[in-house]
């Protein structure tokens, strides 16, 4: 069965760098873009960008661009999800999730970034 | 930058039918998605390519696309359906954008 395992949760200060991981399990690695997607406390689900682990091109929100890096190792079946600069706006609960037709069916279980001094 | 926009928040009954909309202005070129989020929760996928049911979703959930808007209908609404619902969409370029996200009430 598909799964998808993030690292655990983080704790950060301003202008610090965070990188999550996200281990894929349970299918071909390379054949499905993955997303991802973070929410705020109390706010809305936010499109980060995703990676195709095949060949490891990316697309990124634009908001974000400049701050946010997606990157792949194919031998461990690992996405990372690195964002610089962190703000106190940065705190938030970080999701991958598996694209398949642009559908998220699958999801990681959410790894909480803290950013505070 | 490409919006979807929202209601904050659809209130019904139980039984009743619950509507929800998603207006965005590549909805006519671009597939709608909807995600159910219950608190403390990861999203479910609900409705993916406008108007299809993953399977394990009942099938009081259905949507609809039409020009500008999508909608999300829940025909007869209970009270476990109680819960954030998010649509989803792509640009021109491909980025994803989410909705703002409506709260759906049932009582």
């Amino acid at each position: 069965q598909v799964q998808l395992v993030q690292s655990g949760a983080e704790v950060k200060k301003p202008g610090a760098s965070v990188k999550v991981s996200c281990k894929a399990s349970g299918y071909t690695f390379t054949s499905y873009y993955m997303h991802w997607v973070r929410q705020a406390p109390g706010q809305g689900l936010e499109w980060m960008g995703r990676i195709d682990p095949s060949g490891g091109s990316t697309t990124y929100a634009q908001r974000l661009q400049g701050r946010v890096t997606m990157t792949r190792d194919t031998s461990t079946s690992t996405v990372y999800m690195e964002l610089s600069s962190l703000r106190s706006e940065d705190t938030a609960v970080y999701y991958c999730a598996r694209d398949h037709s642009s559908s998220f069916y699958y999801w990681g279980q959410g790894t909480l970034v803290t950013v505070s001094s | 930058s490409y919006e979807l926009t929202q209601p904050p928040s659809v209130s019904v009954s139980p039984g009743q039918t619950a509507r929800i909309t998603c207006s965005g202005d590549a909805l006519p070129k671009k597939y709608a998605y909807w995600y159910q989020q219950k608190s403390g929760q990861a999203p479910v996928l609900v409705i993916y390519e406008d108007n299809k049911r993953p399977s394990g979703i009942p099938e009081r959930f259905s949507g609809s696309s039409s020009g500008t808007k999508a909608t999300l209908t829940i025909s007869g609404a209970q009270v476990e359906d109680e819960a954030d619902y998010y649509c989803y969409s792509t640009d021109s370029s491909g980025r994803g954008v989410f909705g703002g996200g409506t709260k759906l009430t049932v009582l």
